[in-house]
């Protein structure tokens, strides 16, 4: 499967712990973006990068979350100090600058904040 | 601020009857739109762009800046077009920041 691929599928994990996801783009896609989304609910956008420059924010990722795409490829994401409201599905998705701007989703990493 | 709205959470229809999945947005400058469909048990995947101003499994969807809506629409809906949709939209600003609408589920009963 050449498609966008997120690790873990699923994470349980008490509160107070910190967790990271990791997703690995389509292979030379330049964009990454991640986002979050609660069970009635769409994506929410958090964050996306444009090869290894973080672009645009949301407020939505307050200062526990962090994402890093250090050389332009894998991208990770990590919560610190995870509480209950974390818990969701949270979804990386990859793009081609000049390709129609269609972005590519991965099946997502379901977190649990027991 | 840029705002996606599905006003139905859920629409069942019968086999060959006509859809229309509502979508309308919120946005001062020229938008992108896009719908969106997951299908049980596979990841969210593009069905359509207004740009491309295709038909894409039957669908298509006109985006009305007049009434800012992008309706989805199908003459005759078959069992397999259950899914949830989402709506989608991008700020032609030099943004690449996709804002969804909270998805309409599709049951198309036989």
């Amino acid at each position: 499967d050449t498609g966008v691929s997120q690790d873990p599928r699923h994470k349980i994990t008490k509160r107070g712990q910190n967790v990271t996801f990791r997703c690995d783009p389509i292979s030379e896609h330049n964009r990454l973006y991640w986002y979050r989304q609660t069970l009635g609910q769409g994506p929410e956008f958090l964050t996306y990068f444009q090869n290894e420059a973080q672009l645009e924010k949301s407020r939505l990722l307050s200062d526990r979350f962090s994402a890093e795409r250090p050389k332009g490829s894998f991208s990770t994401l990590e919560i610190q100090r995870t509480e209950q409201g974390d818990s969701a599905m949270y979804l990386c998705a990859s793009s081609l600058e000049g390709s129609g701007n269609t972005i590519y989703f991965g099946e997502g990493s379901w977190l649990t904040v027991v | 601020a840029q705002r996606v709205t599905q006003p139905e959470k859920l629409l069942s229809v019968f086999k060959g009857a006509p859809v229309e999945l509502k979508c309308n947005y919120s946005y001062s400058g020229s938008p992108e739109l896009f719908w969106y469909v997951q299908y049980s048990r596979q990841r969210l995947q593009l069905l359509l762009r207004h740009i491309s101003r295709e038909s894409i499994k039957g669908f298509t969807a006109d985006l009305n800046k007049g009434e800012t809506s992008f309706h989805l629409k199908k003459p005759f809906a078959q069992e397999e077009d259950s899914a949830m949709y989402y709506c989608a939209l991008r700020a032609l600003s030099g943004t690449y920041k996709y804002i969804f609408g909270t998805g309409t589920r599709l049951k198309v009963l036989a």
